[in-house]
């Protein structure tokens, strides 16, 4: 199975801040990368797929990138309904594997 | 639009056999790409891929978990199962489906709102 690693596991931001979340692969899984956005006692909320591709409804302020083994998920301006729990997962073979998660907190 | 919803038993006991079932609306399964997962979250814990079932009836499973575990469905009432057997108190979770249109190129977009089942004798 493909380990997915995130970095860094929790973070501390203000509101108006610039936050970026890194995603590791254990190994080459291309841009098959998706970013979820989690809040307490909610099911997850898909927020960016194959690496960089914004899904419908999502604000611009979320944005992703890389390629390969490590991407980026990046908040240009902390709003404060973005306090959450953020996983990456990758879908480039089965099964598909989580990281761990990183909580951002205020 | 786009529904799931799970539904099962809260609690089990130890040893005993969990069957959940996935009941959704706005899509089918008889859809070429479509496909329903099965994903847990113990309390605090990091989201944990189950399985999957495809629109041609392919099956997937967590490579921890796949002597545990059988998905099917029944296109007929839009449901999805899955059982797994001899639970353990490890496995208390929140068990959510999830669809997805692509395995490879689309994220697990529509999800269904959990239902927590707890593991204890």
């Amino acid at each position: 199975d493909i380990q997915m690693t995130q970095s860094p596991s929790s973070l501390s931001a203000s509101a108006g801040d610039r936050v970026t979340i890194t995603c590791r692969a254990s190994q080459s899984i291309s841009r098959y990368l998706n970013w979820y956005q989690q809040k307490p006692g909610k099911a997850p909320k898909l927020l960016i797929y194959a690496a960089s591709s914004l899904q419908s409804g999502v604000p611009s302020r979320f944005s992703g990138s890389g390629s390969g083994t490590d991407f980026t998920l990046t908040i240009s301006s902390l709003q404060p309904e973005d306090f959450a729990t953020y996983y990456c997962q990758q879908s480039y073979s089965a099964p598909p594997t989580f990281g761990q998660g990183t909580k951002v907190e205020i | 639009q786009v529904t799931l919803r799970e539904s099962g038993p809260a609690l089990v006991k130890p040893t005993q056999t969990l069957t959940l079932t996935c009941t959704f609306s706005g899509f089918s399964l008889t859809t070429s790409g479509m496909c329903v997962n099965w994903i847990r979250q113990p309390p605090g814990k990091a989201l944990e891929w189950l399985a999957r079932i495809d629109w041609d009836d392919d099956k997937y499973y967590s490579t921890s978990l796949k002597t545990r575990l059988i998905i099917s469905k029944d296109t007929s009432k839009n449901q999805v199962v899955l059982t797994m057997t001899n639970m353990d108190p490890v496995d208390t979770a929140t068990y959510y489906c999830a669809r997805i249109t692509n395995p490879q190129s689309s994220g697990f977009d529509y999800w269904g709102q959990g239902t927590l089942v707890t593991v204890s004798s």
